[in-house]
């Protein structure tokens, strides 16, 4: 049974880092792409990153460039999300996805006010 | 103008059809756009159910009924996701989403209540 599950989100200041963990089983996560996903309270969804199963190809929706960064470590099925100089807006609950989007996780509450 | 556009509700009553609009915007061609539909329900993670580029180029996720299927319409620039047969347990949100300029892109989403 492919399982996704979030961890490290919590309450943070605006200007502040967080760092999401996604931990992968149930299928050969090295052989696959993965992405992060948020959705603020009340809203729709936002894709934010991809990470291609070796990590040399990552993309980022716009808004989160040069202020996020996604990472992978294949040999412990673990997913990453470096949020740094975090915004009232990044305010969401962030999901893990595989690559195709036929898996998701639970999804980890961040928070960023002061 | 949003690359998707979906309304924002529809409600229709059990045993009916429904069918949910993606509209792409004007310059992104449907033709050669993978739309991908998800469904979710309160307090629940997305569900795949989806993806479709023609009548030999989709799939179905896994576990999900026949009766959602997908299909596009290049004169309304806009793909479909139709559901037949509506059950109360399909009351949900629908999103679409389609890969345009290096990015995954999610449309606003569709409330369908069933009533």
């Amino acid at each position: 049974e492919v399982q996704l599950v979030e961890s490290g989100g919590g309450l943070v200041q605006p200007g502040g880092s967080l760092r999401l963990s996604c931990a992968a089983s149930g299928f050969t996560f090295s052989n696959f792409g993965m992405n992060w996903v948020r959705q603020a309270p009340g809203k729709g969804l936002e894709w934010v990153s991809y990470i291609s199963s070796d990590g040399s190809t990552i993309y980022y929706t716009d808004s989160v460039k040069g202020r996020f960064t996604i990472s992978r470590d294949n040999a412990k099925t673990s997913l990453s999300l470096q949020m740094d100089s975090l915004r009232a807006e990044d305010t969401a609950v962030y999901h893990c996805a595989s690559g195709a989007f036929d898996f998701w996780g639970q999804g980890t509450l961040v928070t960023v006010s002061s | 103008q949003a690359v998707l556009t979906q309304p924002a509700a529809l409600s229709a009553s059990p045993g009916a059809s429904a069918s949910l609009t993606c509209t792409l915007r004007s310059g992104i061609n449907v033709d050669t756009s993978r739309i991908y539909w998800f469904q979710q329900k309160p307090g629940s993670p997305p569900r795949y159910l989806l993806r479709y580029n023609s009548d030999s180029d989709k799939e179905e996720g896994s576990g999900v009924p026949s009766r959602f299927s997908g299909s596009k319409d290049a004169s309304a620039n806009a793909g479909f996701l139709l559901i037949s047969g509506l059950q109360f347990e399909d009351e949900a949100d629908y999103y679409c989403m389609i890969w345009h300029s290096s990015a995954w892109v999610f449309g606003g989403g569709t409330k369908v209540t069933v009533l």
